[in-house]
C-alpha cells in the first residue's frame, strides 16, 4: 500500500537559516511526489513536484526538494528561511502505474520560523 | 481564473441537521476531489469524480455522506444527519488532464461545526 511519512510534527528554525522538512514514502512503483503548503484558514497550495529527471526540483517561494530513490525520501529544503514561510507543509505521493489519480498525503509538518 | 470555489466557508449546525457543502471546480478540469481535514486524522480523501462520474468513494465514512456532481462546474457533499464527529474542514480540489501530472488545486475549504 502507498504511504507517506512526515516524521516531524513541527520544525523550528531561525530566520535566515536553512530549513529542511522531511518526507519518506512507500510505493510499489515509480512515485510522483508533491509538496503542498497550507497557511492558516486557507486551502493547500502546490509548491513543487517530482515526476522524473533531475533529482533536485525547484518550486515556488524559493523552495526545493531532493528526490532520493535509495532512501525513498523527498525532503523539502530552503537555503534561507523567512518568517512568512511559517505554515503547515504536506508531502504527497501518487504511485504509478496506479491510474486512480489519488494523492496520498502525509500528516503534515508545522514549520515555525522565528525572527 | 477564479480557482476552486467552495461555499459556505463556515457552517455551524446542530446534530441531526442536514449539511450541504458546495464546490465549483476550475473551468476545464475534469477531476474533482473531496477531502476532509481533522487534527486527529489529517487529510482524508472522501471521494473523487472524473467527468462528473464518481470513480472511488471508498473514503466516504458512512451512508450519511453522499456526493454528487450533476455537471462539470458543480459538486455537492451532503451529510444527513450530521453528527458532532463530522466537525472538520472539508476541501474540494480539482485537476485537469495532460501535462498536469497529479497537481491538485484546492479551494479555501468549508469549516463545519456540528454541535
Amino acid at each position: 500500500a502507498q504511504s507517506v511519512a512526515q516524521p516531524e510534527d513541527q520544525v523550528n528554525v531561525a530566520e535566515g537559516n536553512p530549513l529542511t522538512v522531511k518526507c519518506t514514502y512507500s510505493v510499489s512503483g515509480n512515485p510522483y511526489l508533491f509538496w503542498y503548503v497550507q497557511y492558516p484558514n486557507r486551502g493547500l497550495q502546490f509548491l513543487l513536484k517530482y515526476i522524473t529527471g533531475d533529482n533536485l526540483v525547484k518550486g515556488s517561494y524559493g523552495f526545493e526538494a531532493e528526490f532520493n530513490k535509495s532512501q525513498t525520501s523527498f525532503h523539502l529544503k530552503k537555503p534561507s528561511a523567512l518568517v512568512s514561510d511559517s505554515a503547515l507543509y504536506f508531502c504527497a505521493v501518487r504511485a504509478l502505474p496506479d491510474s486512480s489519480y489519488k494523492l496520498i498525503f502525509g500528516s503534515g509538518t508545522r514549520l515555525l520560523v522565528r525572527p | 481564473d477564479a480557482g476552486v470555489i467552495q461555499s459556505p466557508r463556515h457552517e455551524v449546525t446542530e446534530m441531526g441537521q442536514e449539511v450541504t457543502l458546495r464546490c465549483k471546480p476550475i473551468s476545464g478540469h475534469d477531476y474533482l476531489f473531496w477531502y476532509r481535514q481533522t487534527m486527529m486524522r489529517g487529510l482524508e480523501l472522501l471521494i473523487y469524480f472524473n467527468n462528473n462520474v464518481p470513480i472511488d468513494d471508498s473514503g466516504m465514512p458512512e451512508d450519511r455522506f453522499s456526493a454528487k456532481m450533476p455537471n462539470a462546474s458543480f459538486s455537492t457533499l451532503k451529510i444527513q444527519p450530521s453528527e458532532p464527529r463530522d466537525s472538520a474542514v472539508y476541501f474540494c480540489a480539482s485537476r485537469g488532464q495532460g501535462k498536469n501530472t497529479g497537481e491538485l488545486f484546492f479551494g479555501e475549504g468549508s469549516r463545519l461545526t456540528v454541535l
